[in-house]
């Protein structure tokens, strides 16, 4: 088990509404990125968050929106919902420095867009 | 650009014998780590092993181990003495160092251990 815990477990949403996803990362970790899981395939990066900022980012649309707080917890937003966002997402965190950018990964978030 | 590639979808194997599964990847870096994951079906992501590249000793974790072969971007697991609750998808993955160390996962190869 690791530290990290994520909110809700699971999640349905009709197209076109809006979803936030929460984090909790693992004690002592300021960095905290976000995966995308479709079924039967590897995570895909969707951001990164290191102290408050945004430090990185996958290929994925604007509407793809996230936050972390000043205690390093961090949320997803995603607007318009659309039917291809239904997947399990995925939050990780790990220490800033030094770890050699070792993930601990969180239970995860299933989301169902119908 | 880097890229991780897993070539074997699925694979089995029966009770207390050994699998190996594979992993290739491409990089320019010449340090860097390496890193296998376990998923099962209650889908939280495991850390089940991680490798230094510049170290030359394989790294092992109790019943897991590598097989690294830097110069052939090879990096192999190995399973010894399987057990039920191995059973799972093991993702390789490698952190992408130029943005922020996101990781690049393969495809994944989808394990069954028999009994």
């Amino acid at each position: 088990e690791t530290g990290v815990t994520q909110s809700p477990t699971h999640l349905i949403k009709t197209r076109g509404q809006q979803v936030t996803l929460r984090c909790s990362s693992q004690s002592g970790h300021n960095t905290v990125s976000w995966y995308q899981q479709a079924l039967g395939q590897g995570p895909q990066f969707i951001f990164q968050y290191y102290r408050e900022e945004e430090n990185g980012r996958g290929n994925f649309p604007p509407r793809f929106s996230g936050l972390q707080f000043p205690n390093y917890s961090s949320e997803l937003n995603v607007n318009a919902l659309e039917l291809d966002d239904s997947a399990l997402y995925l939050c990780a965190s790990r220490a800033g420095t030094g770890d050699e950018y070792t993930q601990y990964f969180g239970p995860g978030t299933r989301l169902t867009v119908l | 650009a880097q890229t991780v590639t897993q070539s074997q979808p699925e694979m089995s194997v029966q009770e207390a014998e050994t699998v190996t599964l594979s992993c290739t990847y491409d990089t320019s870096e010449s340090n860097y780590y390496l890193f296998w994951y376990k998923q099962p079906p209650s889908r939280q992501m495991i850390l089940v092993i991680r490798q230094e590249a510049y170290k030359q000793q394989n790294a092992t974790e109790n019943r897991f181990s590598v097989n690294f072969q830097k110069a052939a971007k090879s990096f192999s697991l190995k399973i010894s003495d399987s057990q039920l609750g191995d059973t799972a998808m093991y993702f390789c993955a490698f952190p992408f160092y130029n943005q922020g160390g996101k990781l690049i996962f393969g495809q994944g190869t989808e394990l069954s251990v028999k009994p």
